[in-house]
C-alpha cells in the first residue's frame, strides 16, 4: 500500500492569510491525486484532480501543484467559507488511500 | 442530475447482520464503478473498496476484505455494502462514491451519496 503522510493536522489561520497544505507519498504515484474539502456534517466534495485541475465550480483561489511524491494544495486567500477540513487521496494504485486531514480554523 | 442516495441510518447490536444501499441514478449505472468510504466518529476517511457494475469486478481494501461485502444489482442501479456480524467498531458514517470517468477506477470521487451512519451499540 502507498502510505501518505498529510501536514499539518491543523492549521490556525486568519480571512485572507494563504495557505499551503502538504502531501507526500511513500513511493511516486505519478500525478494521480486529488484533494477534497469536508464541512462539519457534509459529505466530502472534489476540488482538484489530477494533482492540479480544478473541478468544475471550484473557486480559482484554490490550487494545486506536485507529482511524483510530493503534492501541495493552496488556498490563495482565505474565505470564511473555507475553514474545513481537507484531505488528498491517490488514486494510482489499489487500495486508494487518503492523508489524515488537515482542519483549516479561524485564527 | 446525476446522484447517489443512500439508505437511511441503521442502530444495530453487535452481532447483527446489516446491508446498506446507494442507487444511482442520472447515470449508466453499468459503466461507472462505485465505491465506499468510512469515516469513523471524528476521524479521517478510509478507502473500503469498490466494485464496477457492468461485471462485479470487486476490489478490497486489505484492512477491511473479509469483514465486509461489497455487491451491487445493476437491475435496480443500486449498490451493497453489508456485515454478517457488526461490531461496535463498525459505528461509523458510510459513503458511496463513484470515479468520474466511465470504465475507470483510476481516477478521483465526483461524486458522493450523502452518507449513511451506522451505529453499533448494546
Amino acid at each position: 500500500a502507498i502510505w501518505m503522510t498529510q501536514s499539518p493536522s491543523l492549521l490556525s489561520a486568519s480571512t485572507g492569510d494563504r495557505v499551503t497544505i502538504s502531501c507526500r507519498m511513500s513511493q511516486g504515484i505519478s500525478s494521480y491525486l486529488a484533494w477534497y474539502q469536508q464541512k462539519p456534517g457534509k459529505a466530502p466534495e472534489l476540488l482538484i484532480y489530477a494533482a492540479s485541475t480544478l473541478q468544475s465550480g471550484v473557486p480559482s483561489r484554490f490550487s494545486g501543484s506536485g507529482s511524483g511524491t510530493d503534492f501541495t494544495l493552496t488556498i490563495s486567500c482565505l474565505q470564511s467559507e473555507d475553514f474545513a477540513t481537507y484531505y488528498c487521496q491517490q488514486y494510482y494504485s489499489f487500495p486508494r488511500t487518503f492523508g489524515q486531514g488537515t482542519k483549516v480554523e479561524i485564527k | 442530475e446525476v446522484q447517489l442516495v443512500q439508505s437511511g441510518a441503521e442502530v444495530k447490536k453487535p452481532g447483527e447482520s446489516l446491508k446498506i444501499s446507494c442507487k444511482g441514478s442520472g447515470y449508466s449505472f453499468t459503466s461507472y464503478w462505485i465505491g465506499w468510504v468510512r469515516q469513523m466518529p471524528g476521524k479521517g476517511l478510509e478507502w473500503m473498496g469498490i466494485i464496477y457494475p457492468g461485471d462485479s469486478d470487486t476490489r478490497y481494501s486489505p484492512s477491511f476484505q473479509g469483514q465486509v461485502t461489497i455487491s451491487a444489482d445493476k437491475s435496480i442501479s443500486t449498490a451493497y455494502l453489508q456485515w454478517s456480524s457488526l461490531k461496535a467498531s463498525d459505528t461509523a458514517m458510510y459513503y458511496c462514491v463513484r470515479p468520474q470517468s466511465q470504465y475507470s477506477n483510476h481516477d478521483a470521487f465526483d461524486i458522493w451519496g450523502q452518507g449513511t451512519m451506522v451505529t453499533v451499540s448494546s
